[in-house]
């Protein structure tokens, strides 16, 4: 059974930084694309990050470029998100979630998701 | 970027109705994928490559669609299938996803 497990979330000051990990488990984690989606409190959902197989390519929206790292320990099954100069628009809740490539990119498994809230 | 316009945004039904969910991309994609949220839980991906369920999914549910216009159908109502359906294209770089419809039992 495929498992993602999110850690790290938690309340942050603005300006601020977390670190998110994502457990995966129950595939061959290293044969899959990731991502990070957040949805903010009763708003829809936004991708966040991608980060392909080996880790050496990495996309983002411009509203995190810059700010969001992406990265994966493939001997560890585990993504992970480094959050930098946190801003208020960034409370949210994170999911990891696992991409397959069929005609083009979808999420098919996801993480229960952690809770990161930005405040003074 | 690929704006993806959903609706309606919220619609009710009744058991056994037949009920459509639209989307429209902003540009040409080559195929949209279907997300069921219920309340208080994570996404699952319900439909896609437009038209291909999700294991586990009741074949009630449907997709169709190309280009810039895709739907979701189901195609008689049941208590369970109340959630939010969003809409995603992968096919480019951001990644988008419609905002959203919210449907509720009659």
């Amino acid at each position: 059974e495929v498992q993602l497990v999110e850690s790290g979330g938690g309340l942050v000051q603005p300006g601020r930084s977390l670190k998110l990990s994502c457990a995966a488990s129950g595939f061959t984690f290293s044969n899959y694309y990731m991502a990070w989606v957040r949805q903010a409190p009763k708003k829809g959902l936004e991708w966040v990050a991608t980060i392909s197989t080996s880790g050496s390519r990495t996309y983002y929206p411009d509203s995190v470029k810059g700010r969001f790292t992406i990265s994966r320990d493939n001997a560890k099954s585990s993504l992970y998100l480094q959050m930098n100069s946190l801003k208020s628009e960034d409370t949210a809740t994170y999911y990891c979630a696992r991409e397959i490539y069929d005609g083009s990119y979808v999420m098919d498994a996801w993480g229960q998701g952690a809770s990161v809230t930005v405040s003074s | 970027e690929i704006v993806l316009t959903q609706s309606p945004t919220t619609m009710a039904a009744s058991p056994g109705e037949k009920v459509t969910l639209t989307c429209r991309a902003s540009s040409s994609v080559s195929y949209m994928h279907w997300y069921q949220q219920r309340s208080g839980a994570s996404p699952k991906l319900w439909i896609y490559e437009t038209s291909k369920l999700a294991s586990g999914v009741p074949n009630r549910f449907s997709g169709s669609g190309s280009g810039t216009s895709y739907s979701l159908t189901i195609n008689s109502m049941e208590t369970e299938d109340a959630a939010t359906y969003y809409c995603q294209q992968g096919s480019s770089y951001p990644y988008t996803f419609g905002a959203g419809t919210k449907l509720e039992l009659k």
